[in-house]
């Protein structure tokens, strides 16, 4: 298995505080994702990066921003959260660029934003 | 707009029996393919890929086949068993960017 971590695994939030999730991968890899899993959507990419400090906007990213000041460690950041925020979210990571480089994804974190 | 789609949100299928997991795309320049099982609280794991200069590829039970003029691909898994009751996601992605599309998913449940 990829050695991926989310932290924290669960959280119980309350609209209007900011919240950041981590990943940390000890993978080394280049490229790391933010995703969002929700009934009907499947995944949807929140943000991406492909390198220390470079990133770049997925599918869903209002509300949403993200920092890789290290390789290991990519952070997801809802600066002002807000119940359509509730979801599962999952970070993967992989070696090299586009589709035909397999995703491995970390254990997800459940947000729940009341 | 959903680029790739799964229609059938859930399934069902009897122990030994094929299962068929469909999924369509609408973006052309897709040209790379993939199928990942995600089972209750873990992350998605990759299963099987195929590249659109292919129409089949085949990983021990399971296969993919893609058809490009319908804009289609499927997975068959054969002989289908009680450990791959879980979520299939179908994505799909261009050579050359870094990202992929995900579908919806199907739930297959697989009856003993």
């Amino acid at each position: 298995d990829a050695g991926i971590t989310q932290s924290p695994r669960h959280k119980v939030t309350e609209t209007g505080t900011p919240v950041t999730l981590r990943c940390h991968q000890t993978e080394n890899h280049r490229y790391m994702y933010w995703y969002r899993q929700d009934p009907g959507h499947g995944l949807r990419l929140i943000h991406y990066s492909y390198g220390v400090k470079d990133t770049d906007k997925g599918e869903v990213s209002d509300g949403y921003s993200v920092s890789r000041s290290k390789t290991e460690d990519f952070l997801l950041t809802l600066e002002s959260a807000t119940s359509s925020q509730t979801s599962v979210y999952f970070c993967a990571i992989s070696e090299l660029a586009g589709p035909t480089d397999t995703q491995y994804f970390g254990p997800g974190t459940r947000l729940t934003v009341l | 707009d959903q680029q790739v789609k799964q229609n059938s949100p859930s399934l069902s299928v009897q122990e030994g029996r094929i299962s068929i997991l469909n999924c369509d795309y609408t973006n052309s320049m897709f040209d790379y393919f993939l199928w990942y099982k995600k089972y209750p609280a873990e992350g998605p794991t990759f299963l099987i890929s195929i590249s659109s200069i292919k129409d089949k590829n085949e990983d021990g039970r399971f296969t993919v086949f893609l058809n490009k003029s319908a804009k289609h691909l499927s997975l068959h898994i054969v002989p289908s068993q009680p450990g791959d009751s879980a979520v299939y996601f179908c994505a799909a992605g261009t050579s050359g960017t870094y990202k992929y599309i995900f579908g919806t998913g199907t739930r297959l449940k697989v009856l003993a």
